[in-house]
């Protein structure tokens, strides 16, 4: 079974400065790590995701996330952010041995950016 | 090439009352994931279904709860019998393969509200 934590619930940035989105993990198992944005009323989305190879990983719309196995963390990083970027964030990890598991999320982190 | 369709996108039933919930996958995929997102939190994991079959129904509730994707037509999740505690925002992802590594593709989700 898996868990993840992300410690934050709610983070306030102030346009064009650096933010960073905390997530950890917990797995008896080996995983695979995403990240996803939902913007109000809608669907989840890709940002990016770890598999395996480079640690630091580039996603869409300006984000990294870098996976660091010994801390089991996969921190999201953007080094400057836009009014746009205002969402919720989810980390989440599946089994990477396969099996029918579904994605393990954690609650989210409300990212807010003020102008 | 058109998303994750899911249908209604809003409902509203009275407690007592059947929901049922579509989704039409994106073309080509063949294997869909149902989550349940309630309030200030992540999304759970359901049910995992291949055509015709369901493959992981481990996150499902023992009653009331069944889900089905058929040779045609989309998969449905149905409720029996709802109560106010089901109220949530219904997910569904679909992927084009049965890997771990596969991106999954959310819709727009269903908000069900039992009055």
């Amino acid at each position: 079974a898996q868990s993840v934590t992300q410690l934050d619930s709610q983070v306030p940035v102030f346009e064009e400065a650096p933010v960073e989105l905390r997530c950890n993990y917990s797995s008896s198992v080996s995983v695979y790590l995403f990240w996803y944005v939902q913007y109000p009323n809608q669907g989840l989305q890709l940002l990016l995701k770890y598999l395996s190879g480079s640690t630091l990983v580039k996603g869409i719309n300006g984000f990294e996330a870098e996976f660091n196995k010994s801390q089991t963390s996969f921190h999201l990083r953007k080094p400057s952010v836009h009014i746009s970027d205002t969402a919720e964030y989810f980390c989440a990890v599946i089994n990477s041995g396969g099996g029918a598991d579904g994605l393990t999320f954690g609650k989210g982190t409300h990212l807010i950016i003020q102008p | 090439n058109a998303g994750v369709m899911q249908n209604p996108r809003h409902l509203v039933r009275r407690r007592g009352q059947e929901a049922r919930l579509r989704c039409s996958p994106m073309k080509g995929h063949s294997h869909v994931y149902w989550y349940r997102q309630l309030p200030e939190e992540g999304l759970k994991f359901m049910v995992y279904l291949q055509k015709e079959n369901i493959i992981d129904e481990s996150g499902m509730p023992k009653e009331r709860f069944s889900a089905e994707f058929p040779k045609e037509g989309p998969s449905i999740l149905r409720i029996q019998q709802v109560v106010r505690g089901d109220s949530a925002a219904y997910f569904c992802a679909s992927s084009p393969l049965a890997g771990a590594a596969d991106t999954q593709y959310f819709g727009p989700g269903t908000r069900l509200t039992v009055l």
